[in-house]
Formats: structure tokens, sequence, C-alpha cells
């Protein structure tokens, strides 16, 4: 069954580092997503993507953010210079609004946790 | 804003039914999911329900929405140790893809 990947499974990187977290969504989507979720809270969204564009984005993905869809098969987010509270597990999600049946269902990726020291 | 909420944990013994809650604030949800994550594990889609329905059965899942009160359930029926998880409601509304989720609900299964 296809699947959403994700690497790395874990990213320690130092405060003011950039860090590219990758994401390959299943292969006939058309819709990708960023979420986030600090330890103890709750699943937040951060960004969608579509047709080459960013078609929604809530207001934690700022100027430090950035996604990136680089061929045909990856989708990357992008954090420019990592602060302490970014510090959570990044999950990718990748959806196909044409397949019957579903209401665009969103399949999610295992996470990359990502830890800045 | 959207805001969705869930008791953080329950534990119930092999072969009884589970019941996780979710209240939600957003009258206009369209769609209201209950997704499982085991550890480890991306999120899972187990089953979702559209706002103008009240209930929703599929196999040992039963969802039940009350859109006056903003309350959504899950019954698991005859709870299995593979069933404990983190399990998460959430709501997509308005005409964007966006989701919402609550914090998770953490069941624990014991024999």
């Amino acid at each position: 069954e296809p699947e959403v990947t994700q690497t790395p499974s874990h990213q320690v990187t130092q405060m003011g580092q950039e860090v590219i977290l990758r994401c390959v969504p299943i292969s006939n989507h058309l819709y990708f997503y960023w979420y986030r979720q600090i330890l103890g809270q709750k699943v937040e969204f951060l960004v969608s993507f579509y047709n080459n564009e960013i078609s929604e984005k809530s207001e934690i993905f700022d100027d430090q953010f950035s996604v990136e869809r680089p061929d045909g098969s990856n989708f990357t987010l992008k954090i420019r210079s990592t602060k302490l509270e970014d510090s959570a597990m990044y999950f990718c999600a990748s959806s196909d609004p044409l397949l019957a049946g579903t209401d665009n269902e969103q399949f999610f990726g295992p996470g990359t946790r990502l830890t800045v020291l | 804003g959207e805001d969705v909420e869930q008791s953080l944990f329950l534990s119930v013994r092999e072969g009884d039914s589970s019941v996780i809650n979710c209240t939600y604030t957003d009258s206009s949800s369209t769609y209201l999911y209950w997704y499982k994550q085991e550890p480890g594990a991306g999120l899972q889609l187990l089953t979702y329900i559209f706002s103008n329905m009240d209930m929703k059965q599929d196999q040992r899942l039963t969802v039940l929405l009350n859109k006056k009160d903003k309350h959504l359930s899950l019954r698991i029926a005859d709870t299995q140790t593979g069933d404990s998880a983190i399990y998460f409601c959430a709501e997509k509304t308005g005409g964007g893809n966006k989701l919402t989720f609550g914090t998770g609900t953490q069941l624990k299964v014991e024999l």
C-alpha cells in the first residue's frame, strides 16, 4: 500500500541553524501539507500546497518557514533559523481530491522529530 | 476560531466498549474525523462523518455527532489490545483543507 515517507526520523540542530525536513508524498496525490506537534500539545496545521504554490497557511508559518517541491517526488519544509520553540514532531501529509469515495483524505507520514538545542 | 478538546486518557478492559469524546467550537465544521496514532507511526484515518449526519457505523467503530452540542464521540466495540493508541479528533471547516486537531486521547487496553 502506498504511504507517505519522511526523513530523517530525528533531527538535532543548534539554535540559529537552518534545517530541511523531507517528505515523499504518495505519488499521484496533488495536495501536500505540513503539521507539527509540540510535545504534549495539539497537532497544528502549518501549510498546504497545491499546484506549486501555498494554498493555505497558519499564523505559525511565518517568514522563517518555506516549502518547496523541488522535483516530482519530494516535498520539503525549510526552517531558516531555528529557535528552541521549533522543537516538535513535524508531520507531512498528502491527499488526492479526485480519489472516489473519500473526502480528500489526508494520508500522514510517521513524522520527523526536530530537537533544537 | 476553531478549537477541539478531548480528554487525555482512557483505560478499558479487553472486550469492553471504549467511548472517546470530543467537543469542538466551530459550527461551520464540514467534516469531522477520527485519527489513530500508534507508537512511531503517522496519523491513520479511522473514519469520518459529514456534518449533516448524526451517526456512522463502520464495523467495530460507531461515530456519533451531536451538532447542537458540538459533541463527537467514537465508540469502539469489543476493544482489543491492538486498539491501544492515541486517538485524535479533527475537524475541517470552511472551504479549505486545513484540519484542526484535538490533543488526542491515549487509550490503554488492559487484559
